[in-house]
């Protein structure tokens, strides 16, 4: 099994780009989240899906949309860059909405903007 | 709201020194705690969990107590290795969706 894979790895943006940050999950899992990594800041959620159709927003959404078309993909979209979004980012899913099942984790995307 | 509370780092051990990374949290529920852990270069990986008050969670020698009153869930190892190096971070699930609230991170580096 793949799990969940992010792309791309690394990207390099100027501020006022748009890009989308993909995720894909291959185990049929129902939630799926996205979140930043800042250093002395751990990890903040930022948005996340209980479900194909279903979104909704973590701790730090602006500046951040989603959509989850399939169960399988919930992509990340910056609309406009800006510098304040340069973090490393990760996806995650788990099978459902059970306090007790634990997230599995994409390898994450370094994003640095200009 | 939820939070979780942890250990500054960065810790720095000897090749078979005990461990300690200390976790509080507040929550509004009955969380479930979690330990992940995260390798240079990767994502992050579950290392225990505990679920009720009085679980102990253990995993590849690491063990933590899910303690009620005191709001604690500090992660322990009797002997680490260099391969253990690594951020480690507590998290708790909580709410109606369950979401993960992450500690800042305990980066350990162990030396031989």
């Amino acid at each position: 099994n793949a799990g969940v894979t992010q792309t791309p790895k690394f990207q390099v943006l100027k501020t006022g780009q748009s890009m989308t940050l993909q995720c894909a999950q291959d185990m049929n899992h129902e939630y799926m989240s996205w979140y930043r990594q800042d250093p002395g800041m751990g990890l903040r959620l930022i948005h996340y899906s209980v479900g194909a159709g279903i979104t909704d927003q973590g701790e730090v959404p602006n500046g951040y949309n989603v959509s989850r078309s399939t169960t399988e993909d919930f992509p990340l979209r910056l609309l406009s860059a800006a510098p304040s979004q340069t973090s490393v980012y990760f996806c995650a899913s788990r099978p459902g909405q059970g306090q007790v099942q634990p997230q599995h984790f994409g390898d994450g995307t370094r994003l640095s903007i200009l | 709201g939820d939070s979780v509370t942890q250990m500054e780092g960065p810790v720095t051990l000897s090749e078979e020194a005990f461990l300690t990374i200390n976790c509080t949290y507040t929550a509004t529920g009955y969380p479930s705690l979690f330990w992940y852990v995260q390798y240079p270069g990767e994502g992050l990986q579950l290392l225990l969990k505990a679920t009720k008050a009085d679980d102990k969670g253990s995993n590849k020698g690491f063990e933590a107590t899910y303690r009620k009153e005191t709001t604690s869930f500090h992660l322990e190892k009797g002997s680490v290795q260099v391969s253990d190096s690594a951020v480690y971070f507590c998290a708790l699930s909580d709410g109606g969706a369950n979401n993960l609230f992450f500690g800042t991170g305990t980066r350990l580096t162990v030396i031989p």
